[in-house]
């Protein structure tokens, strides 16, 4: 069965600190893959998204995420997290047509 | 600009009881629209999509039902609740004819006791 998998369900950072948030996807097809982001009080957002093209891609608030396909692997990073990262971050696997299967989220907590 | 409303926010219900919680769509036409549902540490699972007024398309055989009355209106029902219904139901839409970025609206935190 196709399935996401997201490495870390809790990550504990301080400012300036270096992030990736590991994401595998178990599919043989093409893919659309997704990065969403959910802020405290706020509804899911997209953060980044690669369809096709350079494999390494740029989203908003500096993050950037890089499609393996080797590794069937889409992780997401950021060089210096803030304190306004703190969010809910999921990564998403798109197989065709409408079904979008998402990972379990990883709850990021950064430190001031 | 589009804006997406669900309500209610929260909901507590008794087992066995009906559901309708509803979402609706401004500053669209047509769009594609989604339900979700999140359990406690687990993903969202795509419950039910819709490409157009009265066409529905279940992805989880359960006890829940979609309808979409109108063209920015989406409706998940249930006729008698189950306690593994509880959940955070998210209703989402897409451009129409596109399968990019969906768009969440806030949730409603659905108890079930």
């Amino acid at each position: 069965a196709q399935s996401v998998s997201q490495h870390n369900h809790h990550v504990i950072l301080s400012e300036a600190a270096s992030l990736e948030l590991g994401c595998n996807y178990s599919y043989g097809g093409t893919v659309n893959l997704f990065w969403y982001v959910q802020y405290p009080g706020q509804h899911l957002q997209l953060l980044l998204k690669y369809f096709s093209g350079d494999p390494l891609v740029k989203g908003i608030k500096g993050f950037e995420a890089e499609f393996i396909k080797s590794k069937f692997s889409f992780n997401l990073r950021k060089p210096s997290v803030q304190w306004s990262d703190t969010a809910e971050y999921f990564c998403a696997v798109q197989t065709g047509g409408f079904k979008t299967i998402f990972g379990a989220g990883t709850r990021l907590f950064v430190k001031a | 600009s589009q804006t997406i409303h669900q309500w209610p926010a929260t909901l507590v219900q008794p087992v066995g009881s009906p559901l309708s919680l509803e979402c609706t769509v401004e500053g669209t036409s047509n769009p594609n629209l989604y339900w979700y549902r999140q359990a406690a540490g687990r993903g969202l699972q795509l419950l039910f999509y819709s490409v157009g007024i009265g066409q529905i398309s279940s992805e989880v055989p359960q006890n829940l039902s979609a309808s979409r009355p109108q063209d920015r209106q989406f409706i998940l029902s249930s006729k008698k609740l189950l306690l593994s219904d509880s959940g955070f139901y998210l209703c989402a839409w897409s451009l129409q004819g596109s399968t990019d970025t969906q768009y969440f609206g806030p949730g409603t935190r659905l108890t079930v006791l």
